[in-house]
């Protein structure tokens, strides 16, 4: 069974600072890995979706970046602002699955002081 | 084009009364899956319907169900409610065709005492 795991649980960065959040996967057999922000009692935001085939994707002041053979991801977050304050989940779906069946990690809690 | 609509955003129920949730997709998607979110399990996938057939199921009990009308919208059922069925309900849309990407709605927090 695919399991996620996302380290740091919680981070808390002044204002400004670049940061880095990390995701890792057990079975490299993914069809696509995704990256959401979550507000406190919330739904999930979408903010980048890697396909298997793409080492990174980009919007904005984020990147994420995927290398599926050593199961890892990571989100980059540039000059972070308050306003990124939030819980961020890595999502992966297993190429075994026929449909849209996605493994979540447990987030990473981003607190970013002004 | 408006979002993945859920409702209703809150309930509160008792122990073994049932209950229903409803949830709208984007226009056009016509995968909807459910998940559940507690602050113990995280998120865990519940079932997957696409044309009004479910496609995935998880790990949960026979008194979680779901179904798919023609328009796409969906409906997840709970029966003989329990404490820990507490949570966080979470519904996603999904394209035909598309690259499998989520889009969720709100949520509905369901309260069990």
């Amino acid at each position: 069974k695919q399991e996620v795991t996302q380290i740091p649980a919680a981070l808390s960065v002044p204002e400004g600072e670049n940061l880095v959040l990390n995701c890792s996967f057990t079975d490299s057999a993914i069809y696509n890995l995704q990256w959401f922000r979550q507000d406190p009692g919330k739904g999930l935001t979408s903010l980048l979706l890697i396909q298997s085939s793409q080492r990174e994707q980009t919007s904005g002041r984020l990147n994420a970046s995927l290398d599926k053979s050593s199961g890892r991801s990571t989100l980059y977050i540039a000059a972070s602002q308050p306003g990124d304050s939030a819980t961020y989940l890595c999502a992966v779906r297993p190429t075994s699955n026929t449909g849209n069946q996605f493994y979540f990690g447990t987030g990473t809690s981003l607190t970013v002081i002004p | 084009k408006a979002g993945v609509t859920q409702t209703p955003r809150y309930l509160i129920k008792t122990r073994g009364q049932q209950v229903t949730l409803s949830c709208s997709p984007i226009s056009g998607h016509r995968s909807v899956s459910w998940y559940q979110q507690t602050p113990g399990q995280g998120l865990q996938f519940l079932f997957e319907y696409f044309s009004e057939t479910q496609r995935n199921k998880g790990n949960f009990p026979g008194r979680f169900s779901g179904r798919q009308f023609s328009n796409s919208r969906s409906e997840m059922n709970v029966s003989t409610l329990e404490l820990g069925d507490s949570a966080l309900y979470l519904c996603a849309s999904s394209p035909l065709g598309g690259a499998g990407e989520l889009f969720f709605g709100e949520g509905s927090r369901l309260t069990v005492l």
